[in-house]
Order: C-alpha cells, then structure tokens, then sequence
C-alpha cells in the first residue's frame, strides 16, 4: 500500500516563474491537506481539499496561490510568479475521512527559487 | 500565536538513555499527535493521543496527555542513534464547522542521540 506520494522532490524556479506541485494521497483517502515548512520552524497549513471541492483555504496567501483536487489525478498546489519568500519544503498530507484520523504525510517537494 | 511549543528545542543525549520532550499549547484541543521527521525528510506518524486519554504507550514511546495544564510529553526509551530526529507535536481543533482537520505544530525538538 504505497505512501502519500510526492513529486518532484526538489524544485528549483526562477523568480517569476510557475511552480507546480503534486500530490497523490493514500489509496482509499479522499481529504488531502497541504502544509508548508520554512526553515526551522515547523509546518504551517495551507489548505484543505476533497475531490473537486476546496474546503478551507484559509492558510493560503491570498495572490500567486492556487490549489486543486481533480475529480481525476493528483491534488496540484500551484505557486505563480515565484519570490524567494516561497523557497520552502511544502508538504501534502491525506486521511480517509474527517474526525479523528491520522494526517499521514508525503515525503515533501522542496522548492528552492533563485 | 504559536499553538504548539516544544521543549527543549534540542535534546543531546548517549545511546540507551532516555529521551523526554515537551510539548505546551494554548487552547482546548480534540487530539494531539506527535511526529517525527529526520533531516530534509517528510513527516512520519508517531502516535495520537485523544483529550479524553492520559496515557498512551506505542513500542518505546510513552505520551502524556494533561489537558489541564494544556501540556504534553513524548518519552522516548533506551534510545538509538536511529531516533535521532526532529520531533513535533501538533494539535487539531474544533473549528465552528464542527472538523477538526487542520493541524497545528510546533517548531519542534532536534534530539541528537550520540552512540
């Protein structure tokens, strides 16, 4: 039973460039949260989806930040016009339903913008 | 504010030893877990504590849960070199929707167990 899978890895943009971000949950999981990690602090949420429906978005800065959960496909956080403010390890995690369920994390895309 | 504070913020320690780290927050929670993540790595899944439980114990680890004193502590026992880690509490809520999904975390512990 794989993981919450996470790609790519590492991610280096360009300021001003797109950066897309993928997340596959669970096998059976259907709510998918994304996080981000800056450097020594810890993870911060995001954002929270299911299948075709933003739940609460309200960790999102407002401008450049989008996310989507496709009736098909992996969940994407997609960060336009990078800055180097974004350089940071984001992080996606998945349940099977809500209530009282562990967040069982991928192993993170590390964006680096120059 | 910070919801949750670990302490210390680092942790060296020998092989075998023990490990104990703390974890305080600000508001009533529904459920506490403790993660750990090794350098440059995701978060694995330790153990979730609810509000109503005081104690839980999973292999070499022991949580304490005190809701009123809103603290916790992770113990880890007989440690390895292998559990050398940043560890991190994180708390979720009721949110007036009545979920409680989003989880609040610390900025965590760095244990460092020497061989």
């Amino acid at each position: 039973n794989a993981g919450v899978m996470q790609n790519p890895r590492h991610l280096v943009r360009r300021r001003g460039q797109e950066a897309r971000l993928r997340c596959s949950p669970m096998k059976g999981h259907s709510h998918v949260y994304w996080y981000r990690q800056l450097p020594e602090e810890g993870l911060k949420f995001m954002v929270y989806l299911q299948k075709e429906n933003i739940i609460d978005e309200s960790g999102m800065p407002k401008e450049r930040f989008s996310a989507e959960f496709p009736k098909e496909g992996p969940s994407i956080l997609r960060i336009q016009q990078v800055v180097r403010g974004d350089s940071a390890a984001y992080f996606c995690a998945s349940s099977p339903s809500l209530g009282d369920y562990e967040q069982y994390f991928g192993p993170g895309t590390r964006l680096t913008v120059t | 504010s910070q919801q949750g504070e670990e302490d210390p913020q680092a942790l060296s320690i020998q092989e075998g030893e023990n490990a104990t780290m703390n974890c305080s927050y600000k508001t009533s929670i529904n459920n506490l877990q403790w993660y750990r993540q090794n350098s440059g790595r995701g978060l694995v899944h330790l153990i979730l504590i609810r509000s109503n439980e005081r104690e839980k114990h999973s292999g070499r680890l022991r949580v304490t849960l005190d809701t009123s004193k809103k603290s916790s502590s992770l113990l880890i026992t007989a440690s390895r070199a292998a559990d050398t880690a940043s560890y991190f509490c994180a708390t979720d809520q009721f949110n007036s929707g009545g979920s409680n999904y989003k989880l609040t975390f610390g900025k965590g512990t760095l244990l460092t167990v020497n061989p």
